[in-house]
């Protein structure tokens, strides 16, 4: 059971434009979100994270903002750069654990 | 800082035989290591959670008599695949956690092919 969807695989973008990143939980006791880059045949690195408290965080070009009703957090990269292709993924943990369950991930392409 | 190394980056071995993979947190200590494990095109699945000093905790259906951990040390973990088995090749990223909200930083990984 996937508790943590990153229902698209793959997403294209123009250069200078949005890229959004979307993520679904189904655990509600997740109160703890994280974003991940991951180029290929490298380990994650941290992106940017929120707690359940807020609904948005924003670091530079990358925003998150968080729905707890919709159990949905999304990830905008504004203005997207052809370096931020990579994949992306969202990982969450609860009650401060430092266990993270991870989506599948995203592949972003952003073309020149 | 907060930099974590693996080692091997890949390797390729026969079945049957058995392979260490080590993590290492080059500037910081850590007391809690994982062990992760990804498949093409699937995300990370959590295989353990590694603790300095005490034996390591699997999650489930992770063999811990082929899946050995051992963290002898607060910059060390290492990952030795048993009789290893072509179903057993897999990319393999450890990650360790710093700061006040259990950070995990991750390895770059270590490709394991097993012939």
């Amino acid at each position: 059971d996937q508790q943590v969807k990153q229902n698209s695989p793959s997403l294209s973008v123009q250069e200078g434009r949005i890229s959004i990143l979307n993520c679904d939980y189904t655990n509600s006791m997740f109160d703890y979100f994280l974003w991940y880059k991951k180029y290929p045949a490298e380990g994650p690195t941290f992106l940017i994270s929120i707690s359940s408290i807020k609904d948005k965080n924003e670091d530079g070009r990358f925003t998150v903002f968080l729905n707890k009703s919709a159990k949905h957090l999304s990830l905008h990269i504004v203005p997207s750069q052809p370096g931020d292709s990579a994949v992306y993924f969202c990982a969450a943990s609860w009650g401060g654990s430092e266990k993270l369950v991870f989506g599948k991930g995203t592949k972003l392409t952003v073309n020149p | 800082g907060a930099v974590v190394s693996q080692h091997p980056s890949w390797v390729i071995c026969k079945s049957g035989t058995s392979v260490k993979i080590e993590c290492r947190s080059l500037d910081f200590q850590a007391t809690t290591m994982f062990w992760y494990r990804q498949f093409p095109k699937q995300s990370l699945m959590l295989m353990a959670t590694s603790n300095e000093g005490s034996k390591a905790t699997y999650e489930q259906g992770v063999e811990k008599d082929k899946f050995l951990i051992n963290h002898a040390s607060l910059t060390l973990s290492t990952l030795t695949v048993t009789s290893a088995h072509p179903e057993d090749s897999s990319f393999y990223i450890c990650s360790a956690t710093l700061g006040p909200y259990n950070e995990q930083f991750f390895g770059p990984g270590t490709r394991l092919t097993v012939l």
